[in-house]
């Protein structure tokens, strides 16, 4: 069955440093989304992408970050300058169609747990 | 703006016994409502969703969950608890014609004793 893999599973990182965190969505899917969870909180939206565009960015998704799809395989987040309280679990999904075609499934990877010290 | 309650972070049952996992959402147009799994080291996996077709939605692994609009609530319920079936739960809601994001509960953890 088809799935959604990330790259690293855990990384560390140093306070101001840039990290990329990478994502292969499902192949046949069109919209990508990254959402994170801290440690004991919700699953929070950060961003959807459709057509090498955001569709939809939330509060979180400041400055310091940005999305791309380098080729047609690879989804990536990067954070520019890390935070401490940019330490969460950071989870990519996929949908084929997107919500808005009435409730299309988002398949999630496993996340990549983001430390920064 | 849409929200949604998940009552109990941490529910634990006897094998063989119901499982129930509360969710209360908050809209102000129809939503779509979804139930996801997560087990240890494991990502999202979608356990069922309401899209207003039926109100009684039947998912995998033997879970199904009523939409009751009376109530705003969408709780999971599965007859019998299989020692399988610990894992973290979450409830997630989002509104009909809207774009994409999906908006979660804080999860319930349901752990499953002999």
């Amino acid at each position: 069955e088809p799935e959604v893999t990330q790259t690293p599973s855990h990384q560390v990182t140093q306070m101001g440093q840039e990290v990329i965190l990478r994502c292969v969505p499902i192949s046949n899917h069109l919209y990508f989304y990254w959402y994170r969870q801290i440690l004991g909180q919700k699953v929070e939206f950060l961003v959807s992408f459709y057509n090498n565009e955001i569709s939809e960015k939330s509060e979180i998704f400041d400055d310091q970050f940005s999305v791309e799809r380098p080729d047609g395989s690879n989804f990536t987040l990067k954070i520019r300058s890390t935070k401490l309280e940019d330490s969460a679990m950071y989870f990519c999904a996929s949908s084929e169609f997107g919500l808005a075609e009435g409730a299309d499934t988002q398949y999630f990877g496993p996340g990549t747990r983001l430390t920064v010290l | 703006a849409q929200s949604v309650t998940q009552l109990g972070s941490h529910v634990s049952v006897s094998e063989g016994a119901l499982v129930l996992l509360r969710c209360n959402y908050s809209s102000s147009v129809p939503p779509y409502l979804f139930w996801y799994v997560q087990y240890p080291n494991q990502g999202l996996q979608l356990l069922l969703k309401y899209t207003s077709a039926a109100t009684l939605v039947k998912g995998i692994n033997g879970f199904e969950a009523e939409f009751k609009k009376s109530e705003t609530s969408f709780h999971l319920t599965k007859p019998s608890a299989h020692m399988s079936d610990a894992a973290e739960y979450f409830c997630a809601v989002t509104l009909t014609g809207t774009a994409s994001k999906l908006t979660f509960g804080t999860g319930t953890r349901l752990q499953v004793t002999l």
